[in-house]
């Protein structure tokens, strides 16, 4: 079992250009979540989807857009990247809203 | 609005010392969960309090739910080196989303 998956690990953008997150998860959980984490900070949640076709805003969704066509995969979308979307990313699982299980992040950054 | 505070937002203490860090909200949670996230990597979870008033122990550490379930401490006893990292709580909303706390950087000294 991998757990959750995430790619890339780091990533340098320029301000303007798009990129796509992946995040796969292996243990057939049905909810899936994106959050990011700034520098000394908490987590705060971008997106979550609690199966496949269903996704919904979570607190910070503005500039983001996310797709869920099977179990196992969430992508996350930044289409026109800006500074303030400088941050560490985190995809993370759970059956129903339990335990969540987290990917080891993307680091990215937006010059 | 953060929904929950964490205090001290910062810890540095000398191996073998005492430590409790707190968790507050003005919101009633069915449940809150403690994490821990080590550097460069994603939070791992510690535990699940969900009954008012509840305590659980894991090994060293000792975690407390408020009886109004606003609130959860977690204390650790005679803190070693491999207890340093990011502490998070988070609690689930009527929804299907989690909110997390601001975080308590503890760093332990040898």
């Amino acid at each position: 079992n991998a757990g959750v998956t995430q790619t890339p690990k780091f990533r340098i953008l320029k301000i303007g250009q798009s990129m796509t997150l992946q995040c796969t998860q292996d243990m057939n959980h049905n909810y899936m979540y994106w959050y990011r984490q700034d520098p000394g900070m908490g987590l705060k949640l971008i997106y979550y989807s609690v199966g496949a076709g269903i996704t919904d805003k979570g607190e910070v969704p503005n500039g983001y857009n996310v797709s869920r066509s099977t179990t196992e995969d969430f992508p996350l979308r930044l289409e026109l990247a800006a500074p303030s979307q400088t941050s560490v990313y985190f995809c993370a699982s759970s059956y129903v809203s339990g335990t969540q299980y987290f990917g080891p992040g993307t680091r990215l950054t937006v010059l | 609005t953060q929904l929950l505070e964490q205090s001290p937002q910062f810890l540095s203490i000398q191996e073998g010392e005492n430590l409790t860090v707190y968790c507050n909200s003005s919101s009633v949670f069915s449940s809150l969960q403690w994490y821990r996230q080590e550097p460069g990597e994603g939070p791992v979870l510690l535990v699940t309090v969900v009954t008012g008033g509840e305590v659980k122990k894991l090994k060293r550490l000792t975690f407390q739910f408020g009886d109004a379930r606003k609130d959860s401490s977690l204390h650790i006893t005679a803190a070693q080196p491999g207890d340093t990292g990011l502490y998070l709580c988070a609690g689930p909303n009527t929804g299907n989303q989690f909110y997390f706390g601001t975080g308590t950087s503890l760093t332990v000294i040898p």
